[in-house]
């Protein structure tokens, strides 16, 4: 299958400090990238659909200033949390579709710790 | 308001014997269902997946069972290895929602000697 990586895959950094956490696909192209967000022993949640060209997409209650997204290539997205509190430490993961659109393939992740 | 849910947060199943994982959803609008394992700090394993115009989907040792009236998805592992202990979410994608998926609360699966 498609391969998807992401770095850093682990950052720890002091509040108020911006974090950028890269999402690429090595091996395809994808016009369209997701970033999610997981808690400990929650869900994945999609925070944001990142488009090539274009703004992204925000889910409802996910800042859009605060989590900046960039899609400046068909094969590199980045998320940048900005000024990054204690309660940003979360596991965030990146994923992009593949030619079935129905198929999505996800990075191996990275762990933000704000300290 | 979540739209998929996993009600067994935890499974313990012995080794040998068969897993079922249940998912539920509410949205209507789902077509497509997809099963991910996930191991700690990593993303997630794509396993299988079902449109919602068949009722089974069967891969090597994993199956799985949608039943659209009663909005409802289940994976079959069978044998059961442990190897298979992980987390599963089940996630959902509804039509032309350009692969936006909707996952679980996942179920952590402990396959035991």
């Amino acid at each position: 299958g498609a391969v998807v990586s992401q770095h850093p895959s682990r950052v720890i950094c002091k509040s108020g400090t911006s974090v950028k956490i890269e999402c690429r696909s090595l091996d395809f192209q994808a016009t369209t990238m997701f970033w999610y967000r997981q808690f400990p022993k929650q869900s994945l949640m999609l925070m944001a659909t990142s488009n090539e060209g274009s703004k992204a997409t925000y889910e409802q209650g996910v800042e859009k200033d605060k989590f900046l997204i960039n899609h400046a290539s068909l094969t590199l997205s980045t998320l940048t949390v900005t000024s990054a509190h204690p309660e940003d430490s979360s596991f965030y993961i990146c994923s992009a579709p593949g030619l079935d659109h129905n198929e999505q393939f996800f990075g191996p992740g990275t762990r933000l710790t704000v300290l | 308001d979540q739209q998929v849910k996993q009600n067994s947060p935890s499974l313990s199943v012995q080794e040998g014997r068969i897993s079922i994982l249940n998912c539920d959803y509410t949205n209507s609008m789902f077509d497509y269902f997809l099963w991910y394992k996930k191991y700690p700090a990593e993303g997630p394993t794509f396993l299988i997946s079902i449109s919602s115009i068949k009722d089974k989907n069967e891969d090597g040792r994993f199956t799985v069972f949608l039943n659209k009236s009663a909005k409802h998805l289940s994976l079959h592992i069978v044998p059961s290895q442990p190897g298979d202990s992980a987390v599963y979410f089940c996630a959902a994608k509804g039509t032309g929602t350009a692969s936006k998926l909707t996952f679980g609360t996942g179920t952590r699966l402990q396959v035991t000697l």
